[in-house]
């Protein structure tokens, strides 16, 4: 199965600064890949799919980029509400698989 | 719109089967991808397993020996069942549409 890693685990940022979270799989899983947001107590929300398309709904500040390997979610000026635990996942191989998540905080 | 809701036990004894069933309403169950993913507490979400629009069933390899999935259309519904679960099935059970419509998710834990 591809293994998908994340860093940082955490990271501490300030309201309206920007986020980067990395994102790498073990083997190239073309551009299918997405990011989630997850909040406590809530199911993840999809942001991100096909490494860089927004879903619906998602405020331009989000972004994603790369391909293959290497993938990168941006959150361009941070919101109180965007603290929270954000998830890669890669569906070009079955079984899909999740990064550990890094956490957003404060 | 459309919702997912999971139903079933949320304790479930070790060796016995868990058996999970999301309701969906606002589109037909016929046609789409469906899907169960697991949470276990601090960890990240694991997919257990996926149904295409033809019904076919594809599971993780890591519990396919004891996974059951199925589509009830009469019910509007789908189902999952784990058999011969253990304590590390204990989590929070997710029915899935696709990637991006969830269910609120329901907590099984498996206990004596």
């Amino acid at each position: 199965e591809i293994v998908m890693t994340q860093s940082p685990a955490t990271l501490s940022v300030s309201p309206g600064e920007r986020a980067t979270v990395s994102c790498r799989a073990s083997q190239s899983v073309s551009s299918n890949l997405a990011w989630f947001q997850q909040k406590p107590g809530q199911a993840p929300r999809l942001l991100i799919f096909d490494a860089s398309a927004r879903a619906t709904g998602i405020p331009v500040r989000f972004s994603g980029s790369g391909s293959g390997t290497e993938f990168t979610l941006t959150i361009s000026s941070l919101q109180s509400e965007d603290f929270a635990v954000y998830y890669c996942q890669q569906y070009n191989n079955w079984p899909f698989t999740f990064g550990q998540g890094t956490k957003l905080e404060i | 719109q459309v919702q997912l809701q999971e139903s079933g036990p949320g304790l479930v004894k070790p060796s016995e089967t868990l058996s999970l069933s999301c309701t969906v309403s606002g589109v037909s169950v016929s046609g789409y991808y469906w899907g169960w993913i697991r949470q276990a507490a601090g960890k990240g979400p694991e997919w257990i397993g996926r149904l295409d629009p033809s019904e076919n069933t594809y599971y993780n390899p890591s519990l396919k020996s004891r996974v059951t999935m199925s589509v009830d259309t009469s019910k509007n519904q789908f189902s999952l069942k784990v058999t011969s679960v253990t304590a590390a099935d204990t989590a929070i059970y997710y029915c899935v549409r696709d990637l991006n419509v969830w269910g609120p998710g329901t907590q099984v834990t498996v206990s004596s």
